[in-house]
């Protein structure tokens, strides 16, 4: 089962904030986020390995709260090359698979 | 080499014959992914390998789908008879630690 995103897509103008959920019904003990620009394969942003951690890569952090099986992706003053989908990432427990959330759309608009 | 290379980039075939689809991990990732995704949707696992063993092939979609990795680097994903449903991106992905993923640029199918 992958994990679940929120929203599923977000219109935001620039220099406004946003925040994308990932939600897992199963145990999460790592999680990665990805960004996949329009017609480009995803590329890393961040991972976080245990419950508690922050991180943060210039306007862009995240959460992950290892007892609520979720984490979140903040971006902060929003820029146009936000735009993409973002995925969270993980190791499906039990088993050898990488999975993917089902994903958020950003646009950022001028 | 600098990054995961795919090949073809672009593959349009016909309905009911084959697909090879090549995959060029990063030199030394042992662990290399498998993802097909649609237009428009998220990124589906198919299948992993650790070296040259492929411990989970239970998200390939069918027996008409089969993926092989020689010599821990090249490996190959086959298409067998083809069908519409195929059509999709197929992305690969390399890794050294699993905690990374590096991704090629896809190659892009479509079956008429």
């Amino acid at each position: 089962q992958q994990p679940v995103q929120s929203p599923q897509a977000v219109i935001l103008r620039e220099g406004e904030d946003a925040v994308i959920n990932c939600s897992s019904s199963k145990a999460l003990y790592s999680v990665h986020w990805y960004r996949q620009k329009h017609g480009e394969a995803p590329v890393f942003l961040m991972i976080l390995l245990k419950g508690g951690e922050q991180k943060g890569h210039d306007k862009i952090s995240a959460s992950f709260n290892e007892k609520k099986q979720q984490s979140s992706l903040y971006l902060t003053a929003s820029q146009l090359s936000y735009s993409g989908t973002y995925f969270c990432g993980t190791e499906d427990s039990g088993t050898y698979k990488y999975i993917f959330g089902t994903g958020t759309r950003l646009k950022v608009l001028a | 080499g600098a990054g995961v290379s795919q090949s073809p980039s672009n593959k349009v075939t016909e309905k009911g014959k084959d697909v090879e689809l090549r995959c060029d991990p990063i030199s030394g990732h042992t662990a290399l992914y498998w993802y097909r995704q649609r237009l428009g949707q998220g990124l589906e696992f198919l299948i992993y390998f650790q070296g040259n063993s492929a411990p989970d092939k239970s998200g390939l979609p069918s027996d008409r789908f089969s993926a092989e990795r020689t010599g821990e680097s090249v490996s190959t994903l086959t298409i067998q008879r083809t069908q519409q449903e195929d059509s999709a991106v197929y992305l690969c992905a390399s890794s050294v630690n699993k905690e990374k993923l590096f991704f090629g640029s896809g190659t892009q199918l479509s079956v008429l």
